[in-house]
């Protein structure tokens, strides 16, 4: 069975600072996507993650996928207020169907 | 942008009940699927949906749950009989291959009192 971890469950950042939240998965898997929820939302995709290697940046988000490793990264960089939310990883395999499986994600509350 | 839309938004019901909840994916999407998000909690998948049948479900989607595609464009999630413990956000989302990433619907909040 697929499982996928996060963490930290919850990150309290400084405003400026750069941070990392860390997604381990336990089986092989298609691809790797990160999203955002702000409170009572829906999912916001950010990132799908294709392949080893793989590096995705937008804004003050960025990130990476390896596949050996079964780790991906989110990195934000110089965290400001409007990034406060709860991100979420989750994986998927074709061989399951396409469903996603997610991690139980990182609640980021940046402060000035 | 085309996009998945769900309703109602936000459902009360009382325990026993059975709700209704409605799914319109994108015109194009054939692979369909429902999560369910406890509050505070991650996303759990609870059901695939392909060629006019299940896929895969999970454990938590037992014999109260039931999914159709009615008319072609709208996909339910039907509860038969509600529990305190359905309540929960549930999304409802869409893709047109399984080579292509989930669109999320805006999700209905129900509540089961």
């Amino acid at each position: 069975e697929l499982k996928v971890e996060q963490n930290p469950l919850f990150l309290s950042m400084q405003e400026g600072k750069n941070y990392t939240i860390y997604c381990n998965y336990s089986t092989t898997s298609d691809r790797l996507y990160w999203y955002r929820q702000d409170p009572g939302k829906s999912l916001e995709s950010l990132f799908v993650l294709l392949s080893n290697g793989a590096v995705k940046q937008e804004g003050r988000l960025m990130a990476s996928l390896d596949t050996k490793a079964r780790l991906s990264t989110l990195h934000i960089t110089a965290a400001v207020h409007d990034l406060s939310a709860t991100y979420f990883c989750a994986v998927d395999m074709a061989a399951a169907g396409n469903k996603l499986t997610f991690g139980g994600g990182t609640r980021v509350l940046v402060k000035p | 942008e085309p996009e998945v839309t769900q309703t109602p938004s936000h459902q009360v019901t009382q325990m026993g009940q059975e709700v209704i909840l409605r799914c319109v994916p994108i015109s194009n999407h054939l692979y369909f699927y429902w999560y369910r998000q406890i509050l505070g909690q991650k996303v759990e998948f609870l059901v695939s949906f392909y060629n006019n049948e299940i896929s895969e479900k999970s454990e938590i989607f037992d014999d109260q749950f039931s999914v159709e595609r009615p008319d072609g464009s709208n996909f339910t999630l039907k509860i038969r009989s509600t529990k305190l413990e359905d309540s929960a956000m549930y999304f409802c989302a869409s893709r047109d291959s399984s080579y292509n990433e989930q669109f999320f619907g805006p999700g209905t909040r129900l509540t089961v009192l």
